[in-house]
């Protein structure tokens, strides 16, 4: 149990265009989960906390109009990167926290964007 | 404030050999969980093992081993008889009762030499 899948698993595509990436919990209810972004050989940095039916709470220093995030049932939560540019090519991992899983977040494949 | 640190940035062994990863956080919760995770190349986190702060028994799971030692802060990980397969990116992170956020560690890049 306790199953989270991201889609696409990565993703190619031209500067100034959007991209979305879909984070769900296969086999749990989520209402909270968290958006964070890799770059290489770094750790994780955590972007934003999706909750169920409200605004995402941003991290200071993502601007929140270029990293849209949707979470609008307790299985998906979609973060979109609008007009991408390449320094926005990174890891992008999402996760999903287990409220009947004693508060644990588990955390999807990831998805890999690269702007050209 | 709450920090974790990962002091080894790289790590290399040869296979066989026993390696310690060390983790040292920083907290003023009493109630926290301690997490290691690994990250192989593909790049999807591996769970390995949750430790809240009121159980110090040091944990064995087949070649890996946890220390847990809350008088320095410390929540090492011990590989024995390393493989190649063990090769990853290591993360030890934290997370405070109070927060629901996880604060991580830069990791640990661990390579097993054949």
């Amino acid at each position: 149990g306790a199953v989270v899948s991201q889609h696409p698993s990565w993703v190619i595509c031209k500067s100034g265009t959007s991209v979305k990436i879909e984070c769900r919990s296969l086999d749990f209810q989520a209402t909270t989960m968290f958006w964070y972004r890799q770059f290489p050989k770094q750790s994780l940095m955590l972007m934003a906390t999706s909750n169920e039916g409200s605004k995402a709470t941003y991290e200071q220093g993502v601007e929140k109009d270029k990293f849209l995030i949707n979470h609008a049932s307790l299985t998906l939560s979609t973060l979109t990167v609008t007009s991408a540019h390449p320094e926005d090519s990174s890891f992008y991992i999402c996760s999903a926290l287990g409220l009947a899983h004693n508060n644990e977040q588990f955390f999807g494949p990831g998805t890999r964007l690269t702007v050209l | 404030a709450q920090k974790v640190t990962q002091a080894q940035t790289e790590i290399s062994v040869v296979e066989k050999e026993d390696v310690t990863l060390d983790c040292v956080y920083e907290t003023r919760d009493t109630t926290y969980y301690l997490f290691w995770y690994k990250q192989p190349p593909s790049g999807e986190l591996v769970f390995l093992i949750r430790r809240n702060s009121f159980d110090e028994q040091n944990e064995i799971s087949g070649r890996y081993s946890w220390n847990f030692q809350k008088s320095t802060s410390s929540f090492n990980f011990t590989i024995t008889a390393s493989q190649v397969v063990d090769s990853a990116v290591y993360f030890c992170a934290l997370l405070e009762d109070s927060n629901y956020q996880l604060i991580w560690g830069a990791g640990t890049k661990l390579i097993i030499k054949p």
